[in-house]
């Protein structure tokens, strides 16, 4: 099975921080990663899927880019309504695991 | 517009059995894959199972191999979950979620608690 690791589990930033989340897969995935938003007490949401394409409807603050093994989620200027917790999965194969996710704060 | 809605969840004691149910509306349920993810409480995300578009392909995390099952009756459409041999770590809310044709959920439903305990 496929591991995926997220780096880091937390972390706190400034409104207007550049953020960087990193997920590395345990075996090359290709470009089949989406990442989620999880906000307090909500149910997660699709930010980007195929590695770097944003969901429609989704701030173009946010990016994602990487291939094979190592991705990033990037957050160019960090927004108060971005707290939440950030979940890379693989969609290469089952089963479909879930990074451990990263805990975004604001300082 | 995409709906999911879980039903079923609630507390029963270990190795009790439940069957979750999800309704979808506001799509071509018949098309597409299906997912139950789960969530215990204060942790992450977990992939709990798969289910094709004609169910001729499902899946299941190791963790609930051979105690839970997948279905679906595109009919109703309807996904469901049977879950026998309950234990106290499969306490988490349950999200039932629609899956592209490249693997990842597009749209979620709301959850449901599911508590095991005595």
């Amino acid at each position: 099975d496929i591991q995926m690791t997220q780096s880091p589990s937390s972390l706190s930033a400034s409104v207007g921080d550049r953020v960087t989340i990193t997920c590395r897969a345990s075996q090359g995935i290709t470009n089949y990663l989406a990442w989620y938003q999880q906000k307090p007490g909500k149910v997660p949401k699709l930010l980007i899927y195929a590695a770097s394409t944003l969901q429609s409807g989704v701030p173009s603050r946010f990016s994602g880019s990487g291939s094979g093994t190592v991705f990033t989620l990037t957050i160019s200027s960090l927004q108060p309504e971005d707290v939440a917790t950030y979940y890379c999965q693989e969609c290469n194969s089952a089963p479909r695991t879930f990074g451990q996710g990263t805990k975004v704060e604001i300082k | 517009e995409v709906q999911l809605v879980e039903s079923g969840g609630g507390l029963v004691g270990p190795g009790g059995s439940l069957r979750l149910s999800c309704a979808a509306s506001g799509f071509t349920f018949s098309t597409y894959s299906m997912n139950w993810v789960r969530q215990a409480p204060g942790k992450g995300l977990e992939w709990v199972s798969s289910i094709s578009s004609s169910s001729s392909y499902i899946y299941y995390a190791d963790s609930v191999k051979g105690r839970f099952t997948i279905s679906r009756d595109n009919a109703k459409n309807s996904l469901y979950l049977q879950m026998n041999s309950l234990r106290a770590e499969d306490t988490a809310v349950y999200y039932c979620a629609r899956s592209h044709s490249s693997g990842w959920n597009d749209y979620w439903g709301q959850g449901i608690l599911v508590t095991v305990s005595s």
